[in-house]
């Protein structure tokens, strides 16, 4: 069965902090996802991970970074946290092209800055 | 600028009816559809998918229908369940590109009347 774990369910965090978000997959995935879903906007790719230590960026990457320094391992960053960045965050792990599949998502987390 | 597209931001079925959901996308690029289920404070979980090799693919109480040309996919679902009220994204990618990013629609809510 596979896991994609994130650290936290809920979280506040005060504006201009520097927030970390980890997520851990157990399925050996080579492609991680970072998303956030907003009511009426879905969900929207922040940043995408295809390999340790490679990254791009998706849809809405200002205001985020990444790093995947292990495969089982991706954190997104939120360098100075602000309140339109309140959100829910979720994170995802699949295999590489070539082996078309879906995704397998973390249960999110509810990120609330103040 | 929205690739995959989901018109409908509700719809509301009777219990044991079809609930047809619908997707539209613009990248000629994508190869392969997927939908997924969130029902609320829980990450999505994904439901079926469909490579654009095929027009139909089929699990149970879910079939999903790709139209190429008109760049249109759907969900059906039959009977519809008191179970099946959660939002529903639509996804898409291009694996055949080797590009593994996984884009959402914004998402339909569907409401199971009893």
């Amino acid at each position: 069965d596979v896991k994609v774990t994130q650290s936290s369910r809920y979280l506040v965090k005060r504006t201009g902090e520097k927030v970390f978000l980890e997520c851990v997959q157990d399925m050996d995935h080579e492609n991680m996802f970072w998303y956030r879903q907003d009511p009426g906007l879905g969900l929207r790719l922040i940043y995408f991970s295809y390999d340790v230590k490679m990254k791009e960026k998706g849809d809405i990457p200002e205001g985020y970074s990444v790093s995947r320094e292990k495969k089982e391992r991706f954190s997104l960053i939120l360098e100075s946290a602000s309140t339109n960045q309140t959100s829910m965050y979720l994170c995802a792990s699949g295999p590489s092209s070539g082996f078309p599949s879906e995704a397998f998502f973390g249960q999110g987390t509810r990120l609330t800055v103040v | 600028d929205q690739q995959v597209k989901q018109n409908s931001p509700s719809l509301s079925v009777q219990e044991g009816r079809i609930s047809i959901l619908n997707c539209d996308y613009t990248n000629s690029m994508f190869d392969y559809f997927l939908w997924y289920k969130k029902y609320p404070a829980e990450g999505p979980t994904f439901l079926i998918s469909i490579s654009s090799i095929k027009d139909k693919n089929e699990d149970g109480r879910f079939t999903v229908f790709l139209n190429k040309s008109a760049k249109h996919l759907s969900l059906h679902i039959v009977p519809s369940q008191p179970g099946d009220s959660a939002v529903y994204f639509c996804a898409a990618s291009a694996m055949r590109y080797r590009d593994d990013k996984i884009i959402f629609g914004k998402g339909t809510r569907l409401h199971i009347l009893p």
